[in-house]
C-alpha cells in the first residue's frame, strides 16, 4: 500500500503561536491530500483538501486563514496552524487517495497538537 | 441525521467470540465503504473495503454490504485482545473524494 508519513507526530507549543506540520507520500505521488481533525472520542472530519499547485479547499467552519495549507509538490503537503489556542488542541491527520483509485485513502501518523 | 452512524460502544466480547460492528448511512448514492482500525494515539489503519451488495470475506474479517437498508457491518471471528481499538466505518459519498467517517465503535475483547 501507500505510504503517507507526518511529521511531528506531537507539538506543544504556547497560545499566539504557529505550527507547521508536514505531511508526505513517501512512495508515490500525490496530487490530492485531505486533512481530517479528531478531537478526543470524536470522529475524523474534514478540515481541508489540498491539492498540488493549486489552493486548497476548505470544508464549511473551517478557517482558512487560521488553518493555512500548502501543497507545492507531489509528495508534500502541509498545514499551517496560525495563531493557535488551546481550542486548536487536537489529532490532526493527513491522508491520500492511493494510486489505484478505489477510493480508500492512506493515513499518516498523525500529530498531536497541544497548545497551552 | 448524521451522514456515517455507527454505536459508539464500548462492545466488550469474550476472547475467540465473533464480534459484529454496524454502520449506516445516509447518502444513498455512497459507492465505496471501508473498515478502518484505530488504536488509541494512532492514526486509522485500513481493514477491509467493500463496493458491491454482500459479503467479502478477508482471514478473519467479514465485511457485508446492504445497499438497499443502507447498511454496512463487520464481522470479527476469533477475536483476540489485539483486535480491541475504535473501528471507523467509512463512506465515500459521491462526488466526493475524501471519505466521511463514522464516530466509531469501541471494541474491547476479553481475554
Amino acid at each position: 500500500g501507500a505510504v503517507v508519513s507526518q511529521h511531528p507526530s506531537r507539538v506543544i507549543c504556547k497560545s499566539g503561536t504557529s505550527v507547521k506540520i508536514e505531511c508526505r507520500s513517501l512512495d508515490f505521488q500525490a496530487t490530492t491530500m485531505f486533512w481530517y481533525r479528531q478531537f478526543p472520542k470524536q470522529s475524523l472530519m474534514l478540515m481541508a483538501t489540498s491539492n498540488e499547485g493549486s489552493k486548497a479547499t476548505y470544508e464549511q467552519g473551517v478557517e482558512k486563514d487560521k488553518f493555512l495549507i500548502n501543497h507545492a509538490s507531489l509528495t508534500l503537503s502541509t498545514l499551517t496552524v496560525t495563531s493557535a489556542h488551546p481550542e486548536d488542541s487536537s489529532f490532526y491527520i493527513c491522508s491520500a487517495p492511493g494510486t489505484a483509485n478505489t477510493g480508500e485513502l492512506f493515513f499518516g501518523e498523525g500529530s498531536r497538537l497541544t497548545v497551552l | 441525521q448524521k451522514e456515517v452512524e455507527q454505536n459508539s460502544g464500548p462492545l466488550s466480547v469474550p476472547e475467540g467470540a465473533i464480534a459484529s460492528l454496524n454502520c449506516t448511512y445516509s447518502d444513498r448514492g455512497s459507492q465505496s465503504f471501508f473498515w478502518y482500525r484505530q488504536y488509541s494515539g494512532k492514526s486509522p489503519e485500513l481493514i477491509m473495503s467493500i463496493y458491491s451488495n454482500g459479503d467479502k470475506e478477508d482471514g478473519r474479517f467479514t465485511a457485508q454490504l446492504n445497499k438497499a437498508s443502507q447498511y454496512v457491518s463487520l464481522l470479527i471471528r476469533d477475536s483476540q485482545p489485539s483486535d480491541s481499538a475504535t473501528y471507523l466505518c467509512a463512506v465515500k459519498r459521491v462526488g466526493r473524494r475524501a471519505l466521511t467517517f463514522g464516530s466509531g465503535t469501541r471494541l474491547q475483547v476479553q481475554p
